[in-house]
């Protein structure tokens, strides 16, 4: 079966200092990967998606970018946190080829001071 | 724009009583609805989802949606509620734009049953 794993679980970073959160999925190959955030224990903000090695697309610019060293690992990162990069970040994978559903991770709690 | 709507930000339910948790879209094409529920400080679950055929989807603990293609519609419903259920549920969908792998979430509406 197929699982997908984040950590850490939690963070507290202080403001400027670099960040680098990470998401890997078993059981599957070449799945589209997901990154979000989640403020305040509401909406979800689609941040990046990747449907390849190498190929990352950003919906929101940000102080925030996406890699994807291999297949099934997916790296959100920063060079300087802000304070209003807060949140809980949720990494998901779903199926590449057909219209599959979307699995989510445990999530990543944020915190900037 | 193409959108997906949750008009509720809480919905509180007698436990046993039936449940609605409402969603609306406004995408071009077929849409591919999703309904979601998260546990606090977890990741989200999948609980159903339409695709194509019948309008009334059922899923995972005892919830079911009906996709209304003319009312643009696709709420999430239980017959009998539980306390157990009490989280926060997020309608999706996929697709957007057609094609693609994107998916928009709704705000979520958090149920709360109450004992």
């Amino acid at each position: 079966s197929q699982t997908i794993h984040q950590w850490p679980a939690t963070l507290v970073q202080p403001v400027g200092s670099p960040l680098s959160l990470e998401c890997t999925v078993e059981g599957t190959s070449n799945p589209n990967l997901y990154w979000y955030r989640q403020a305040a224990g509401r909406g979800l903000q689609l941040l990046f998606y990747s449907v390849g090695i190498g190929q990352i697309s950003s919906e929101v610019p940000q102080n925030l970018s996406a890699s994807r060293p291999q297949d099934r690992q997916f790296i959100l990162s920063s060079k300087k946190l802000l304070l209003s990069d807060s949140g809980f970040y949720l990494c998901a994978w779903s199926v590449r080829r057909r219209q599959g559903d979307q699995y989510f991770g445990p999530g990543t709690r944020l915190t900037v001071t | 724009a193409q959108s997906v709507a949750q008009p509720e930000d809480q919905v509180n339910v007698a436990e046993g009583n039936p449940l609605t948790v409402k969603c609306t879209y406004s995408v071009s094409g077929n849409p591919y609805l999703f309904w979601y529920v998260q546990y606090p400080n977890r990741g989200l679950q999948f609980l159903l989802k339409y695709i194509t055929g019948d309008n009334l989807v059922k899923g995972s603990y005892g919830f079911e949606a009906e996709f209304n293609k003319s009312q643009t519609s696709f709420h999430l419903k239980k017959p009998s509620a539980l306390v157990s259920d009490s989280a926060l549920y997020f309608c999706a969908v996929r697709g957007v734009p057609p094609g693609t792998y994107k998916y928009i979430f709704g705000t979520g509406t958090r149920l709360k049953v109450l004992a």
